[in-house]
């Protein structure tokens, strides 16, 4: 079974700049997860989806993040204009149902640097 | 609002030696999962063992198993007959979405 997959794996920027960040989640799960991590912290959850709309987007800085589930498979956040505070790793994660409280599954994340 | 911490920043074992690592978590509820995450320098997130809240029972997995103390609010990982491989990043976390706590980083001696 494929795992969460997850592009670019780094990615490094100026600061005011956008970035898009991509997740293909596990075949069939419904639930698909955003979360940052800063260095030396754990993951925070940035935005969650059930099939392709929104579950919880509470922790998400609207004003520069942006998520979509289009077709409630694929993902991509994006970050415009991008801040130096920006700087973490975005873990993309999919589980089948959250509602059923099953394991949620995560890709390799994508290390973003704004300068 | 629920909490998960995890006290230790950093923990080293010597290698085949058993190790535990602790987590304390605060909520209201009554039913609820907690689970333990592994995070190697690759930056995946693998999960370790996890513990549903209704079942006494300290779950286990090979050389892994925790200590749950509902009332007490705590879920201890313990490793026996730690491997060089076993070196990473231990997190915490409760219910699904998974809300992490801080992250141990466990060093395995050789």
């Amino acid at each position: 079974e494929a795992g969460v997959a997850q592009s670019p794996r780094y990615k490094i920027i100026e600061k005011r700049q956008s970035v898009a960040f991509w997740c293909n989640p596990i075949s069939g799960h419904a639930t698909l997860y955003w979360y940052q991590q800063i260095l030396g912290q754990g993951p925070k959850l940035l935005i969650q989806f059930q099939n392709n709309g929104v579950v919880d987007d509470s922790q998400l800085p609207k004003d520069r993040f942006s998520a979509e589930r289009l077709k409630g498979v694929d993902s991509t956040l994006k970050i415009q204009p991008a801040k130096l505070e920006d700087s973490a790793v975005y873990l993309c994660a999919s589980s089948l149902d959250w509602q059923m409280n099953t394991e949620a599954f995560f890709g390799q994340g994508t290390r973003l640097t704004v300068v | 609002a629920q909490t998960v911490t995890q006290s230790q920043p950093e923990m080293s074992v010597q290698e085949a030696e058993t190790v535990t690592l602790s987590c304390t978590y605060d909520t209201s509820e009554s039913d609820y999962y907690l689970f333990w995450y592994k995070q190697p320098p690759s930056r995946q997130m693998i999960l370790v063992i996890r513990q549903e809240a209704y079942k006494q029972q300290n779950a286990t997995e090979n050389r892994f198993s925790v200590n749950f103390q509902k009332a007490a609010k705590s879920f201890s990982l313990k490793i026996s007959d730690s491997q060089l491989g076993d070196a990473a990043m231990y997190f915490c976390a409760y219910n699904v979405p998974p809300l992490f706590g801080s992250g141990t980083q466990l060093t395995v001696l050789p």
